[in-house]
């Protein structure tokens, strides 16, 4: 079955740049989502379609998308932004969606 | 205001069975495909399941498929997931997601989850 491979752990310090990486063999030809998920809550869709933000999703977050790996960058990263981070795509089929394992975000 | 609220968790023993209901309000529940997205603890996101639309087209992860029945009822703007031969790692809060377009599957609004726990 398909798989988005992501890194379990990201850390940086606060006003630091975080990159989070998220490879899939059918990236180049499926979109990337991203959603942050913060300890007792719901998710929340924070890019779509590789690299478009939501309403009200800060400037800071920002997606990009190279062959076969998406990107969520957080230029500016601040102590709320700390959570776990998912990415989400579909498998060439078009049929199939599933999500990274996800990746840890500390900041301090 | 895009509302889902879950119901129909609790616990079951090993093997048993339970049905979770998403009822929808503030958008056309028709237009939108829709999802269950489980979370484990200690694990990750995971898609168990989404539907289309007219719920004419179904997908499941390998881990429930055969188990586990999406369905949806587009006059009474309800999500449903039938789970069947439950196991203790079926374990997880379970979130009705709703597409963040019309015919996207990818999720864009969330329910704030109902808990399943499998033990004796």
């Amino acid at each position: 079955s398909y798989e988005l491979t992501q890194p379990p752990s990201v850390s940086v310090s606060p006003g630091q740049t975080a990159r989070i990486t998220c490879s899939g063999d059918s990236l180049t030809k499926k979109s990337a989502y991203w959603y942050q998920q913060k300890s007792g809550q719901a998710p929340v869709l924070v890019i779509y379609e590789d690299s478009k933000r939501p309403s009200g999703i800060p400037e800071r977050f920002s997606g990009s998308i190279s062959g076969t790996m998406a990107t969520l960058t957080l230029s500016g990263a601040q102590v709320e932004d700390e959570g776990d981070y998912y990415c989400y795509s579909t498998d060439s089929s078009g049929n199939h969606r599933v999500f990274g394992g996800g990746t840890k975000l500390t900041v301090l | 205001e895009v509302q889902l609220l879950e119901s129909g968790g609790g616990l079951v023993q090993p093997g048993g069975s339970l049905r979770v209901s998403c009822a929808a309000s503030g958008f056309t529940f028709s237009n939108y495909a829709m999802s269950w997205v489980r979370r484990a603890p200690g694990k990750g996101l995971e898609c168990v399941s989404d539907i289309s639309d007219s719920g004419g087209s179904t997908d499941y992860a390998d881990s429930v498929k055969g188990r586990f029945t999406i369905s949806r009822d587009n006059s009474k703007n309800t999500l449903y997931l039938q789970m069947n031969s439950l196991r203790a790692e079926d374990t997880a809060v379970y979130y009705c997601a709703k597409g963040y377009s019309e015919s996207y599957y990818a999720p864009g609004d969330w329910g704030q989850g109902t808990l399943v726990t499998v033990s004796s």
